[in-house]
């Protein structure tokens, strides 16, 4: 199930389920989205990502997709493994003419065996 | 190829003493961000780097903090004087781009001040 409030929304999932993580940009300027994976004591691991001139990229069990309509980005896992477990954070690149990140709440993702 | 390296990984400093973070990007990036992350939020931008020079330290606060990133050597982010505020964890970025290109991080240097 998902909780949210003070402390970092949660996705609870079982082993082998599809996880669907989402997020909600704030800059429609942005041009450039990234998914970042974030294990406990690690610095953010670049998992996929999509320019604004496109709507869907896939990767090895990782799918992008982006709604400039309404300002949303998802990252879909297949068949999620318990290696999986971390917190998922989104980050948007406002055109301010460098690689200026700006991340999102983050999600954690707790995947069962 | 080694990734973005930054040392140390956990940092305890006494308030009013100084903290001084290195990072060393990866080889060829010459792009360097430095970014905070409080627990349980995500990372906040600080400063942006090109060797010798400082591009935006827009999201850096005004006294106290500074950072560069000299012609030889790593990126240093000093914090002086430190606070208990300062606690965090700092990360260090590199990219080889200006643009629409993927950012490496570092594992990051925990700070706290006791």
């Amino acid at each position: 199930g998902e909780s949210v409030g003070l402390h970092l929304p949660t996705l609870s999932v079982q082993e082998g389920d599809n996880s669907i993580i989402n997020c909600a940009y704030s800059n429609s300027a942005s041009d450039y989205f990234i998914w970042y994976k974030q294990e406990s004591g690690k610095g953010p691991q670049f998992i996929i990502d999509i320019r604004s001139n496109m709507d869907k990229r896939q990767g090895q069990r990782v799918t992008v997709l982006l709604n400039k309509t309404v300002k949303h980005l998802s990252l879909q896992i297949a068949a999620t493994q318990p290696g999986d477990s971390a917190v998922y954070f989104c980050a948007e690149t406002p055109n301010t003419g460098f690689q200026k990140l700006v991340f999102g709440t983050g999600t954690r993702l707790l995947v069962s065996p | 190829n080694a990734g973005v390296m930054q040392n140390p990984r956990h940092l305890v400093r006494r308030r009013g003493q100084e903290a001084r973070l290195r990072c060393s990007p990866m080889k060829g990036h010459s792009h360097v961000y430095w970014y905070r992350q409080l627990p349980e939020e995500g990372l906040k931008f600080m400063v942006y780097l090109q060797k010798e020079n400082i591009i935006d330290e827009s999201g850096m606060p005004k006294e106290r903090f500074s950072a560069e990133f000299p012609k030889e050597g790593p990126s240093i982010l000093r914090i002086q004087q430190v606070v208990r505020g300062d606690s965090a964890a700092y990360f260090c970025a590199s990219s080889d781009r200006l643009l629409n290109t993927e950012a490496f991080f570092g594992q990051g240097t925990r700070l706290t001040v006791v």
